[in-house]
């Protein structure tokens, strides 16, 4: 079964800090994997995703994602954070199946506080 | 207008009463998704709906059930609601047809539902 795993429940950062989120995952192929951000009352926004082929993606706000298959690892960065990234953000896997679903497995989310 | 609808945004019900919370998209997918959240414990799949007649359970249906009246639209039920339903329940829509953006799910703003 695939499973995620966001070892970091809340991480703080001063605003212009870098930043750098934990996602591992468990999986026998190699996966389909999603970050999405929560703000405060709303729902869940695609940040990026990686399907194939380079393994550093780029995604909206000016985040990244780097996937390590060595590590089992897809984690999200961003160079210079801004007060307005404070949010919770959640890293998915999912299955590739060939006419099947494509159900995902969300993990437990990172909160993240951006001091001034 | 939003792609992802959920109707209605905040539910306040009391324990036992029956209750439906209800989705629509313009995003024309077939697949259609019922999460919860809960505070550290991520998003569960509750059910999914690859088209009209295919309506499969997820890992949290118990005491749950849907209707998929349209491609476009998706309804969860309550049956005899309890407390501990008490949830932020979104909903998402996919459509694997879309070689860019297999498996990428879109979310609803999500209901806040309380039991009392």
């Amino acid at each position: 079964a695939q499973s995620v795993t966001q070892p970091d429940i809340h991480i703080t950062v001063s605003e212009g800090a870098s930043l750098e989120l934990r996602c591992n995952y468990s999986y026998g192929a190699t996966p389909y994997l999603f970050w999405y951000v929560q703000s405060p009352g709303q729902g869940l926004q695609l940040l990026l995703k990686y399907f194939s082929g380079d393994t550093l993606v780029q995604g909206i706000k000016g985040f990244e994602a780097e996937f390590k298959r060595s590590q089992s690892s897809f984690n999200l960065r961003k160079p210079s954070v801004h007060w307005s990234d404070a949010a919770e953000y959640f890293c998915a896997v999912g299955p590739i199946l060939t006419g099947g679903g494509n159900k995902l497995t969300f993990g437990t989310g990172t909160q993240l506080k951006v001091e001034l | 207008d939003a792609d992802v609808t959920q109707t209605p945004r905040n539910r306040i019900t009391k324990t036992g009463k029956r209750i439906m919370l209800e989705c629509s998209q313009t995003k024309g997918h077939d697949r259609m998704y019922w999460y919860r959240q809960d505070p550290g414990l991520g998003l569960r799949l509750i059910y999914y709906s690859f088209d009209v007649k295919d309506i499969n359970k997820g890992e949290i249906s118990d005491g749950y059930s849907v209707s998929r009246q349209a491609q476009a639209k998706f309804s969860l039920s309550l049956e005899s609601a309890i407390p501990n339903q008490t949830a932020l329940y979104f909903c998402a829509t996919s459509d694997w047809g879309l070689a860019e953006s297999p498996g990428t799910q879109y979310f609803g703003p999500g209901t806040r539902l309380t039991v009392l």
